[in-house]
């Protein structure tokens, strides 16, 4: 079974800071999704990497999926407190119709 | 697009009774749907697979006597706890994944928290 690590695990900013996500594992996925969780809710999708070396950007997030496909990290810049929620990194297994492994999950706080 | 609901959003039960959540992909035909669970300040963690017209294939450690799907449409797929306990108190969230190839992308519903007392 395929592992994601994601650091860091929680994350405290004031507004305005810039901050980045990591997302790593050892083995090689096919496709990599970032998704935005807020509490008594579920996932929101919010990008797609399938591509090594892609980067795609999101308004003030910017997504960059690694050369070897083996990680991803979510980069933020100028915070806001809209901004808060958890940030869960999701690779898929075993080629496009295989199942989704979740990282752990970033906590991210953004305080006025 | 891409819409899934879940049904309902919260429920509280009593001990020994069994219920059933609905989750359903709103805006397009889900070849496969997912049920996860959640406890607090954790990761999602995947209890069961199922395609539409054959049986789930459930993870490891998720019993499937206890925890029965039925995903008998594209749309619609039916998560029901039985003979619930505290224990099955959690976040339970459903996601669907649709069309062929090269798709890899879920969409989740927003989620149905159980409370068995």
């Amino acid at each position: 079974t395929q592992l994601l690590e994601q650091s860091p695990q929680f994350l405290s900013i004031q507004e305005g800071e810039n901050l980045t996500v990591y997302c790593n594992s050892s083995s090689v996925f096919s496709s990599l999704q970032w998704y935005r969780q807020e509490p008594g809710e579920g996932p929101v999708l919010l990008v797609t990497v399938v591509t090594g070396g892609e980067v795609k950007k999101l308004k003030r997030l910017t997504f960059q999926f690694g050369d070897a496909r083996k990680d991803s990290s979510l980069h933020i810049t100028a915070a806001q407190p809209g901004d808060t929620g958890l940030y869960l990194c999701a690779g898929a297994e075993g080629g496009s119709q295989g199942n989704l492994i979740f990282g752990k999950g970033t906590k991210l706080s953004v305080k006025p | 697009g891409a819409v899934v609901s879940q049904h309902p959003s919260w429920v509280i039960c009593k001990s020994g009774t069994s219920v059933k959540i609905e989750c359903r992909s709103l805006d397009f035909q889900a070849t496969t749907m997912f049920w996860y669970r959640q406890f607090p300040k954790q990761s999602l963690m995947l209890m069961a697979t199922s395609n539409e017209g054959s049986k789930a294939t459930y993870e490891q450690g998720v019993e499937k006597d206890k925890f029965l799907i039925n995903h008998a449409s594209l749309t619609l797929s039916t998560l029901t706890v039985t003979s619930a306990h505290p224990e099955d108190s959690s976040f339970y969230i459903c996601s669907a994944r649709g069309g062929t190839g090269g798709t890899y992308e879920q969409y989740f519903g927003p989620g149905t928290r159980l409370t068995v007392t």
